[in-house]
Parts: structure tokens; C-alpha cells; sequence
């Protein structure tokens, strides 16, 4: 089985602290994504890398950078926290590039700016 | 663009009912379709996915037929139990499209004894 591993379930930090959140996949998946997770809002895309150094933006970028050094590991960094980054972040991997792959994710870590 | 629409929230059922979570989308072309549940305190996982047209999709009791001429992909299940308590979330993957997946904002199930 695909695991998906994201380093914290619950960080609490404070406005203006760079923060940053850490995934690592064990398959060797070529694509790693970051979503947040809102209420009513469903899940919305961050930033995505399809390999090594490369990456994306999604639909909600701003206020977020993203970094992907080696294949298996995918971090996503905020720059300077603002409250209205409270949320639930979501990492997950894909194999290949196909439409009928499915994501894999993480458990989510629940982070709260103060 | 892309969108994908589900039921309003929450459904609550007794144990043994029988389940239907609407999902209908709008895309281009012939996308590959999904649903994810996601337990309490926990990430999504794959439920089932149909990649064409008339497939459908199955694993633990759930069911979805991709039906392209109404743009849907139901999520059923016969006899729910409250162990199926969690959100499901349908998504498509528009083919050809690279990498992104479009999400619905989730449909919380309840089943109470």
C-alpha cells in the first residue's frame, strides 16, 4: 500500500511565524500535490510538482511556496502565517501522469494560526 | 471549467438503509471519475473510480455507475452500517489534463443505530 506520511497532525503557530509542512511518499510517485481543506469549500488545490525541483500552481497559491528536493518528500512553506491560513492541509501523491490514477493522501495536518 | 456538484449535507440514516449520494459534474471530454470517504481525524482515501462511460465502480458495498448522458456518478450502497459514518467526496480527473483533480465539497454521512 501507498503510505503518505505528513510530519505533524496538529501545529499551532503564531501570525508572521514561516511555517512549514513536510510530506513524504514511499512509492517513488512522480506527482505530489498539497491541498487545503475548508469547511463547505471542499478540498482546494495549493501547488503541485510533477518531479524533482519542478512544480505548479494551483488554484489557491498565494501566500504559499512549495519545495521539492528529492523525489520522495514535498514541502510546503508559508511564508508569513496570517489567520486565515487556519486550516486543514492535505498532502498527496500520484503515479504517472494518467487521468485514471487515483491520488493518495496523508492524514492532514490541522494547523491554527494565532 | 471543471466542477462537480454533490447533495447537501448531512445525511442521516439508520443502520441498515439504503444509501444514495448524488454527484453530477460538468468537464470536457470523457473524464476519469472518483469517491473518496474520509473518516473522522483522518485523510481521504480511494473508495472507487470509473475511468469511462457505463463503468461502474465498486469496493466494500459501495456502488457508482459512471452515466455520461446525465453527467452523474451516484454513490449507493444497500445496507449502510454506522461504521460508514464519514464525508465522501466526489472528484473527477479530466482526461488528458495532467494532474489536477476537481473536488466537490463533501457529503457528511451519519448512521445511528
Amino acid at each position: 500500500d501507498v503510505k503518505v506520511t505528513q510530519s505533524s497532525r496538529y501545529l499551532v503557530k503564531r501570525t508572521g511565524e514561516k511555517v512549514f509542512l513536510e510530506c513524504v511518499q514511499d512509492m517513488d510517485h512522480e506527482n505530489m500535490f498539497w491541498y487545503r481543506q475548508d469547511p463547505g469549500l471542499g478540498l482546494r488545490l495549493i501547488y503541485f510538482s510533477y518531479d524533482v525541483k519542478m512544480k505548479e500552481k494551483g488554484d489557491i497559491p498565494e501566500g504559499y511556496s512549495v519545495s521539492r528536493e528529492k523525489k520522495e518528500r514535498f514541502s510546503l512553506i508559508l511564508e508569513s502565517a496570517s489567520t486565515n491560513q487556519t486550516s486543514m492541509y492535505l498532502c498527496a501523491s500520484r503515479e504517472g501522469r494518467g487521468s485514471n490514477q487515483p491520488q493518495h493522501f496523508g492524514d492532514g495536518t490541522r494547523l491554527s494560526i494565532l | 471549467g471543471d466542477s462537480v456538484t454533490q447533495m447537501e449535507g448531512p445525511v442521516t440514516l439508520s443502520e441498515e438503509a439504503f444509501l444514495t449520494i448524488n454527484c453530477t459534474y460538468t468537464a470536457t471530454g470523457y473524464p476519469s471519475l472518483f469517491w473518496y470517504v474520509q473518516y473522522p481525524g483522518e485523510g481521504l482515501q480511494l473508495l472507487l473510480k470509473a475511468t469511462k462511460a457505463d463503468d461502474k465502480g465498486s469496493n466494500k458495498g459501495f456502488e457508482a455507475t459512471y452515466r455520461k448522458e446525465t453527467t452523474s456518478f451516484h454513490l449507493e450502497k444497500g445496507s449502510v452500517q454506522v461504521s460508514d459514518s464519514a464525508v465522501y467526496f466526489c472528484a473527477l480527473s479530466p482526461r488528458g489534463g495532467g494532474n489536477k483533480l476537481t473536488f466537490g465539497t463533501g457529503t457528511q454521512l451519519k448512521v445511528e443505530l
